[in-house]
């Protein structure tokens, strides 16, 4: 079965560090998104592709970098973890038109110490 | 203003009974519309899309009025396994028409 898978799925880092977060989707979809959801904001947009080699920002896109080398995988890398970016990161795909259902992976937990 | 705002709760009915949870959102260009439901600590799954003319999947009733900008989600003969927190989710043309989440609106069904 088609799936999105997210990894690691909870990660404990340091302030000044750098983190990659890895999501692979065997959907063969070509829309992918990154969020983070915290308490009292819901679900906000980081960074989202629409194809191999197309990266987009979201809302909250400062600190955060995504490449897309191929279909299946969006990594998210944060180039220097901050307290503030202790949250749970979801990646998304959708196939077809950007509106259409988006399918989730499971979360990464990340803490930044 | 938050594009998308609903009502946090939480809701705390009996089993057997009819709830309803509200949403607005402050984009008239938003053209797509949606419920999802995130159990705790897991991932957002799609509950139902939202259509202009209302629909209907088994006990659950979607409701869009785009005058108002205003959606609904009923919930007939709730279930103890209902107990979720449903997410508003609007497209925003802001963000290259992609979804904008609401907060989301906790309901627990009690036995």
């Amino acid at each position: 079965d088609a799936e999105i898978t997210q990894s690691p799925r909870h990660k404990i880092t340091e302030t000044g560090r750098q983190v990659t977060l890895a999501c692979h989707q065997t959907w063969n979809h070509n829309n992918m998104f990154w969020y983070r959801q915290d308490l009292g904001h819901g679900l906000r947009l980081i960074h989202y592709s629409y194809g191999v080699q197309d990266t987009n920002k979201g809302e909250v896109s400062d600190g955060y970098s995504v490449s897309r080398s191929n279909t299946e995988d969006l990594p998210l890398t944060l180039e220097s973890a901050a307290s503030s970016q202790t949250s749970v990161y979801f990646c998304a795909s959708s196939g077809g038109a950007r509106n259409n259902e988006q399918f989730f992976g499971p979360g990464t937990r990340l803490t930044v110490l | 203003r938050k594009e998308v705002e609903q009502d946090p709760g939480p809701f705390n009915v009996p089993e057997g009974a009819t709830v309803a949870f509200n949403c607005t959102y402050s984009n008239s260009a938003s053209q797509s519309f949606f419920w999802y439901r995130q159990d705790c600590r897991k991932e957002p799954k799609l509950l139902m899309s939202v259509y202009s003319s209302g629909n209907e999947d088994g006990r659950f009733t979607a409701q869009l009025n785009r005058a108002s900008q205003y959606i609904s989600l009923l919930i007939r003969d709730s279930k103890l396994s209902d107990s979720a927190t449903y997410l508003c989710v609007v497209n925003s043309p802001n963000y290259g028409q992609n979804f904008v989440f609401g907060p989301g609106t906790r309901l627990s069904v009690l036995p």
